[in-house]
């Protein structure tokens, strides 16, 4: 089973286009993020939400909203879509906040702006 | 706000070597380390983790150390194997969030 799923695996589309990535969990965790991965491979983290809360935003720029309908599950909106955005984008999610908890994370959304 | 350093950026090592990836961080009040392996094409995976009140923890071929007062850990695998080809990230916890250093890509040369 797994336990933390992205949807979709791979994402290709024009700039300037507006797309959205899913996230869910069946850990029953309730804590999920979202982290950005570079093409050098650096592990950045965007957002987190803590039972549907938002907790962290890192400086993210505001074309990009996440939403939490519930606590098993975080998506990600991303308007406007720039050359700049194109990376891997990970979900994750903990027992509860990161600095106690373990991390698992999804197998990733691998985002390509034209 | 903490910052995590890790070293090398690349290791090789022989088959059935040992391998050792070193990081430092710089909050003091970071309490929680663990280390994640990326393959190729896959999200990142938990495999050892140590917190503050233990110095060594070691589950089969790996093993962490961490240093309080120096500020260091480090993982370390033994008996190399092809499968342990991958990206290997260390972290530290601070502000509710994990900080992740920039990865070291160790390749196993058969």
């Amino acid at each position: 089973d797994t336990a933390v799923s992205q949807t979709p695996k791979y994402l290709v589309t024009q700039m300037g286009n507006d797309k959205s990535i899913k996230c869910e969990q069946n850990l029953g965790h309730d804590t999920m993020y979202w982290y950005k991965q570079d093409s050098k491979k650096f592990l950045k983290i965007m957002f987190s939400y803590n039972n549907k809360e938002l907790i962290i935003n890192e400086t993210v720029p505001n074309r990009f909203s996440p939403k939490s309908p519930d606590k098993a599950h975080l998506n990600l909106h991303i308007n406007s879509l720039e050359l700049g955005d194109s990376a891997v984008y990970f979900c994750a999610s903990s027992q509860g906040l990161a600095g106690t908890y373990k991390q698992f994370f999804g197998p990733g959304t691998r985002l390509t702006v034209l | 706000g903490e910052n995590v350093e890790q070293h090398p950026s690349t290791l090789s090592v022989q088959e059935g070597d040992s391998a050792v990836i070193k990081c430092t961080y710089s909050d003091s009040a970071s309490n929680y380390f663990p280390w994640y392996k990326q393959e190729l094409g896959k999200g990142p995976q938990l495999i050892i983790d140590i917190r503050s009140n233990v110095g060594e923890k070691k589950d089969q071929r790996i093993a962490v150390t961490l240093n309080k007062t120096a500020k260091h850990f480090s993982l370390h695998i033994t008996e190399t194997q092809p499968e342990d080809s991958a990206v290997y990230f260390c972290a530290a916890n601070g502000d509710d969030k994990i900080i992740f250093g920039k990865g070291t890509r160790l390749h196993i040369l058969p």
